[in-house]
């Protein structure tokens, strides 16, 4: 089957780092999504991976390893407006994408 | 308008009824694409059309019927709906379908079915 599995709540302060994880097994891999969805609005992109090691994109960062199925979102100097969910999801060839269940991230002052 | 807009973007509608939502994006995009998101649920992808042609259709019930006019638009038409189909329904679309093209989303259509 396909699974991509993802914490599904996350508490941080403002100002600190935080980490989160996602992990894949499908049957096959053509790269991997990050989008965050504010409450009760579209997801919009964040970043994209298609091969192992770490994309850098202002406060937030991508990582990926396709020999362990796994990869992270890191998100740096949280402001409360990073508050939202942020799904993890897997095109898994051809016009197939599958989405995780998301992660709810409340930042807290 | 810009980006991928949706209408209406609130929908009651009884077990017997007929209704269609409607999508359109305004970035020049050649593929577009039918999401269901329930609550604590991953969205579940419904149909995919790739220059006008359906190109996945994710085993929907037929009560679901898509259809894409031409690259801009796309409807999906609803008939004799079940309470368990009331959801936030996505539009999206992306540049082409495949890999590495990111997804661009409209607001969404709350359904309820009573």
């Amino acid at each position: 089957g396909q699974n991509i599995d993802q914490p599904t709540e996350m508490t941080a302060t403002e100002g600190a780092i935080v980490q989160i994880n996602c992990t894949y097994q499908t049957s096959g891999f053509n790269g991997l999504f990050w989008y965050q969805q504010h409450a009760g609005e579209a997801p919009t992109f964040l970043s994209y991976n298609v091969l192992d090691g770490l994309e850098e994109k202002g406060r937030f960062s991508s990582f990926l390893s396709r020999s362990k199925g796994y990869s992270y979102l890191l998100l740096k100097e949280l402001q409360m407006k990073d508050s939202a969910s942020y799904l993890c999801a897997v095109n898994t060839g051809g016009f197939k994408t599958i989405f995780g269940a998301g992660t709810r991230l409340f930042v807290k002052a | 308008e810009t980006g991928v807009t949706q209408t209406p973007r609130h929908l009651v509608m009884g077990m017997t009824n007929k209704k269609s939502l409607k999508c359109e994006q305004h970035l020049g995009h050649n593929a577009m694409y039918w999401y269901k998101q329930s609550a604590k649920k991953p969205l579940e992808l419904m149909f995919v059309y790739s220059l006008e042609e359906r190109v996945e259709n994710n085993s929907v019930p037929s009560r679901f019927s898509p259809e894409c006019p031409n690259s801009s638009h796309l409807f999906l038409h609803l008939h004799t709906l079940q309470p368990e189909d009331s959801a936030l329904y996505l539009c999206a679309s992306s540049q082409a379908a495949g890999r590495g093209y990111e997804q661009y989303f409209g607001p969404g259509t709350r359904l309820t079915v009573t």
